[in-house]
């Protein structure tokens, strides 16, 4: 596709329960971040994937949030046991070349969750 | 560790005034900083960059931004903005040895016509 695509738009989940969020970066794009967009605390950086490297996990929150990234491109955002502080939006952008810090990051349109 | 400061949290302008947004930076290093633009359920969008060089940076859109060192600054500014515009700013830094951004808590854009 063009952009980086997110899905679903929208998930409404109970308290408790897992939730997986999907993120398809651009084409040929090495890097790939989540960050979490909530009222009153902003972007929040969640975990960074450049190629094969190990992940920077630096910003999860806690051991419920996960994330994989398959064969350096679909990557897959799981919470288990949410909670209703999770709720927020889920972003996801992609950069190209290395990653490095100058590379613009290409964001996508995010996925909403609401945890009740 | 780096942090955003965005001074405003919501800025209203009359349609064809100018317009400066205001972002402060804290950082021990060199950074690359950022503004990006986010329109009502959309994601974001890249408006500008400095990396090095020139210290006033033009955008799309009309916008420009200008990097102050002294004063750890990168204000964003239009000289005339259109009802467009309305939409949430967000100033973001990245420091140069290390790729995820820090973000401001953003600065909505209200243009009134």
């Amino acid at each position: 596709g063009a952009g980086v695509s997110q899905s679903p738009s929208n998930k409404v989940t109970e308290k408790g329960k897992d939730v997986e969020l999907r993120c398809d970066p651009i084409s040929g794009h090495t890097a790939l971040y989540w960050y979490r967009q909530s009222l009153g605390q902003g972007l929040e950086f969640l975990i960074y994937f450049q190629g094969n490297s190990a992940p920077d996990k630096s910003g999860l929150p806690s051991d419920r949030f996960s994330a994989e990234r398959t064969g350096g491109s679909v990557s897959t955002l799981t919470i288990q046991r949410t909670q209703q502080e999770d709720s927020a939006v889920y972003l996801c952008a992609s950069s190209s070349r290395g990653g490095g810090a100058s590379d613009t990051q290409y964001f996508g349109p995010g996925t909403r969750l609401t945890v009740l | 560790a780096q942090s955003v400061t965005q001074l405003d949290s919501q800025v209203p302008v009359f349609e064809e005034a100018p317009v400066e947004l205001r972002c402060n930076y804290s950082s021990s290093v060199s950074v690359y900083l950022f503004w990006y633009v986010q329109y009502p359920n959309q994601g974001l969008q890249l408006l500008l960059k400095y990396l090095s060089g020139s210290t006033l940076v033009k955008g799309i859109n009309g916008f420009e931004a200008e990097f102050n060192k002294s004063q750890t600054s990168f204000h964003l500014r239009k000289p005339s903005v259109h009802i467009s515009d309305t939409a949430e700013y967000f100033c973001a830094v990245s420091d140069r040895g290390n790729t995820p951004l820090v973000f401001g808590k953003g600065t909505r854009l209200s243009v009134i016509a």
